[in-house]
């Protein structure tokens, strides 16, 4: 069964205090990771696809990188502005009309 | 890019009543549209998968009578809760691809829906 796991549930840091989120998949075939940030209230908010082992993607102070297990999301120099839940999604073969499994995420909350 | 419009972003309804809940694709062709359930501290559920023309795919455990979805055009597609309960509060999030999206990541803002 395709699963997957995000840690930790919740982690603060000061601001500036550079850390990684880690999402960890299990799936019958991997055809895409997805990483959403997600603000109260809100839909999650695209921020990269990763398809294949060894890949990075960087936007401003997020680094997304994948390996055949999991996939970690570096933010450095975090701040404030940077709170939200992050949200890790696959897409497998195996998925009903290819839909996307989520983690519950990991909250981030950047004290200034 | 593409946008993903979802409307209401919050409805209050009595207990017995229908809530429609709209979701657009405002600059692409969704042929595909996903309809998505969060409880608080939860992943996003997904409840059906629809594609224009043709009748919506349910998950098992989602209720095909009380969900209804109709995607009846390439930027339209709506969930209907019928008979809505208190246990049918929670936030609903549709997500379309297609032409000119890449496949499913183009998400609505959520509509909050609270059943009294």
């Amino acid at each position: 069964e395709d699963q997957v796991t995000q840690s930790p549930e919740a982690l603060r840091l000061q601001e500036g205090e550079s850390s990684s989120l880690n999402c960890s998949y299990t799936v019958s075939g991997l055809r895409g990771l997805f990483w959403y940030r997600q603000d109260p209230g809100k839909g999650p908010e695209f921020l990269f696809t990763l398809y294949s082992a060894g890949e990075e993607k960087e936007k401003e102070r997020l680094k997304a990188t994948l390996t055949k297990k999991e996939s970690f999301l570096h933010i450095t120099a975090p701040k404030p502005e940077d709170s939200a839940t992050y949200l890790c999604a696959v897409r497998s073969r195996g998925g009903s009309q290819g839909n996307l499994i989520f983690g519950k995420g990991t909250k981030l909350s950047v004290k200034p | 890019g593409a946008v993903v419009s979802q409307h209401p972003s919050r409805v209050i309804c009595k207990s017995g009543t229908s809530v429609k809940i709209e979701c657009r694709s405002l600059d692409f062709q969704a042929t595909t549209m996903f309809w998505y359930r969060q409880f608080p501290k939860k992943s996003l559920m997904l409840m059906a998968t629809s594609n224009e023309g043709s009748k919506a795919t349910y998950e098992q455990g989602v209720e095909k009578d009380k969900f209804l979805i109709n995607h009846a055009s390439l930027t339209l597609s709506t969930l209907t809760v019928t008979s809505a309960h208190p246990e049918d509060s929670s936030f609903y999030i549709c997500s379309a691809s297609g032409t000119g999206a890449n496949y499913g990541y183009t998400f609505g803002s959520g509509t909050r829906l609270t059943v009294v």
